[in-house]
């Protein structure tokens, strides 16, 4: 079992849509949850994280943990066609010292469309 | 707004030859990381450096893979000896305090021919 797994899409809403973009994980140890967007050819931008379990909400982004159902999700409320790119969830045990590596999902390619 | 810089944006090279890719982190920042996404897969980790030492290395970081901060801004990545499977973006990045708060360099396009 890959230990973070996400649907590559591709994914296409027109503007306006709520967007859901979802991984799974199979390591019990990961702590902190991130959500990075990534242009075409660009670095990984850092959207949001989260620690454990719950929700944490910025503007029109919504993170959710679930860590009983080794689940995360990113909620995009009325996107925008600035909002299409890749995004991609990475994780990390963070516990202490050396283990603040993160591992990523595939990420997954989003189109909002005018 | 401070950001991770990369250089070269595009370094093109020919199998066996050394590589240097270099990276400016943000400036009080504490941690450093290399990642490289080969086209069309993960982001991978590489390497995690803090307190001038290595912290942390993949399986992917063996012997041909070496980091360094030789002063207090700079932070390279050196391959010794590239072969093709190395063609890769790599990516740098660093973090204050909160380690898994990692901020991304817009990464270094590598090409072994």
């Amino acid at each position: 079992q890959k230990e973070v797994e996400q649907d590559p899409g591709p994914l296409s809403v027109p503007e306006g849509a709520i967007v859901s973009l979802n991984c799974t994980y199979s390591n019990s140890a990961f702590q902190y949850f991130m959500w990075y967007r990534q242009y075409s050819r660009k670095g990984p931008e850092l959207l949001m994280y989260t620690y454990s379990s719950g929700n944490k909400e910025d503007g029109r982004f919504t993170a959710q943990v679930d860590k009983s159902s080794k689940y995360i999700s990113l909620f995009i409320r009325d996107s925008q066609p600035s909002d299409s790119a890749t995004y991609l969830c990475a994780m990390s045990e963070g516990s202490g010292g050396s283990n603040y590596k993160l591992t990523f999902g595939k990420g997954t390619l989003l189109t909002v469309n005018p | 707004e401070p950001e991770v810089t990369q250089t070269p944006s595009h370094q093109v090279t020919q199998m066996g030859q050394e590589v240097i890719l270099r990276c400016v982190p943000i400036s009080n920042h504490l941690y450093f990381y290399w990642y490289r996404q080969i086209l069309g897969q993960k982001v991978e980790f590489l390497v995690s450096f803090y307190n001038n030492e290595i912290s942390e290395k993949s399986e992917i970081f063996d012997d041909q893979f070496s980091v360094e901060r030789p002063d207090g801004s700079n932070f390279t990545l050196k391959i010794r000896s590239t072969k093709l499977e190395d063609s890769a973006m790599y990516f740098c990045a660093s973090s204050e305090v909160l380690a898994y708060e990692q901020y991304f360099g817009p990464g270094t396009r590598l090409t072994v021919t």
